[in-house]
């Protein structure tokens, strides 16, 4: 089945400075690509996903890149505030038929430092 | 809650007791999830279902049962086989089809005592 790799676990940045967590997937059918951002005690929420036909996606200040060659895709958050503090997950999807559920990787725990 | 239902919000389990975390969904979702989370353990797999009445096993299925009697419902019975339960448990929906995000329940945390 699908793999997905997700560096680093911990991630501790200044206000203002930039975030990027990296995953890398072990199928190349995998074609569907979300993150999620999930607060202290609450539930993972959608925050941007991006497709196989397409290497970047942007919305505001995060922005997510794919490279289907290397399978390896990131998220980018600029100028980062403190309610970013959270911790990130990455997924993958083989999408279609049976192969729709999404396998995440362990997360990244970002704290934004004032 | 966004359309997804978990309840309830906490639960204690006595040793050797099976319990039930309920999951309801009015958002018209064909297929339902149910995930264990631990710290530094990302989110696991338990079951998931594409359509009443069929479910398949996750990564981690042991100790643990499932229903899929109504589209809307998928209900996960912890059962007295799974050794080490204390977590918190995320129930999510989706649309089926090519590549759909989840849209996840506020979950249930369980403690066995």
């Amino acid at each position: 089945g699908e793999n997905v790799e997700q560096h680093p676990s911990t991630l501790s940045v200044q206000e203002g400075d930039s975030a990027v967590i990296k995953c890398t997937y072990s199928d190349s059918a995998s074609n569907y690509f979300p993150w999620y951002k999930q607060e202290l005690g609450k539930r993972p929420q959608l925050i941007i996903d991006i497709r196989s036909n397409v290497g970047e996606k942007k919305d505001q200040r995060i922005a997510v890149t794919l490279n289907k060659t290397a399978k390896h895709f990131s998220l980018h958050i600029t100028e980062t505030q403190p309610e970013d503090s959270a911790v990130y997950f990455c997924a993958a999807s083989l999408g279609g038929g049976s192969n729709y559920k999404l396998t995440f990787g362990k997360g990244t725990l970002l704290t934004v430092n004032p | 809650d966004g359309g997804i239902t978990q309840s309830p919000k906490y639960l204690f389990r006595k040793e050797g007791q099976n319990v039930t975390l309920s999951c309801e969904q009015n958002l018209n979702h064909d297929a339902m999830y149910w995930y264990r989370q631990d710290p530094g353990q990302g989110l696991r797999l338990i079951y998931y279902s594409q359509i009443v009445n069929d479910f398949q096993k996750g990564d981690i299925a042991e100790g643990y049962s499932v229903s899929r009697e109504k589209k809307e419902s998928f209900p996960l019975t912890v059962t007295s086989a799974q050794k080490n339960p204390t977590a918190f448990y995320l129930c999510a929906s989706s649309m089926v089809g090519q590549g759909s995000g989840y849209t996840f329940g506020s979950g249930t945390r369980l403690t066995v005592v």
